[in-house]
């Protein structure tokens, strides 16, 4: 069965500092991979997928991500937060060429303070 | 412009009063989603429709019913809501079906409904 694991509830960052969310997945085959955003009373918004090939990959907003294959991680990078980073962050996962659908781990909360 | 069209975005019923939350969306998208996101519970799934006139529960269905009558509509239909159905819905579609085999399945969602029933 596939699942997403986001262990940690709330993510702290001041501004400035490099933010990391993390995600661990598990799925049978390849997995395909994504990163999307919530702000306060809006909808979810595509952020970055990895499907296949680089390893890192880079999406909207200055936001990138790493595939790591051995440690079936996806962990969620950014370099500098900003205080509009602020968001809901769900890490989701499909299993490659299934007919399954997109499961979602249960979301993290960053906070960037100034 | 490209979106997914969710009404009403807040509704405050009662106990056992039908409601319909509509979803529609102009992308000509083969796949349509119905999930409902709690506190502490993340997204789940309540129902899924692969294409017209093909639907499937998903992890939470009871309590829902939905149709897929059209490419681009499908509504959410509470018969008899309870307060435990309480919730934020959202609904998302993604170019990914039958046909979109090499599709990677990236959703696209609407902005919300908030669903009060007291």
């Amino acid at each position: 069965a596939q699942s997403v694991a986001q262990p940690e509830d709330q993510v702290n960052v001041a501004e400035g500092n490099p933010l990391t969310v993390k995600c661990t997945y598990s799925v049978s085959g390849n997995p395909y991979l994504f990163w999307y955003v919530q702000y306060p009373n809006r909808g979810l918004q595509f952020l970055l997928k990895y499907i296949t090939g680089d390893n890192l990959v880079k999406g909207s907003y200055g936001f990138e991500a790493e595939f790591n294959k051995s440690q079936t991680s996806f962990h969620l990078k950014k370099p500098s937060a900003l205080v509009s980073d602020s968001a809901l962050y769900f890490c989701a996962v499909r299993e490659a060429g299934s007919q399954g659908n997109l499961i979602f781990g249960k979301g993290t909360k960053l906070s960037v303070k100034p | 412009e490209a979106q997914v069209t969710q009404n009403p975005r807040y509704l405050i019923t009662v106990t056992g009063k039908k409601l319909t939350v509509t979803c529609s969306q102009n992308m000509n998208h083969e796949y349509m989603s119905w999930y409902r996101q709690d506190p502490g519970l993340g997204l789940r799934q309540i129902y899924y429709s692969m294409n017209v006139e093909v639907t499937d529960k998903g992890d939470v269905p009871e309590g829902y019913k939905v149709s897929r009558k059209e490419k681009r509509n499908f509504p959410l239909i509470l018969e008899s809501p309870s307060p435990n159905q309480t919730s934020l819905y959202f609904c998302a579609s993604s170019p990914y079906g039958t046909s979109g085999s090499t599709n990677t399945g990236e959703l696209f969602f609407g902005e919300g409904s908030r669903l009060t029933v007291l």
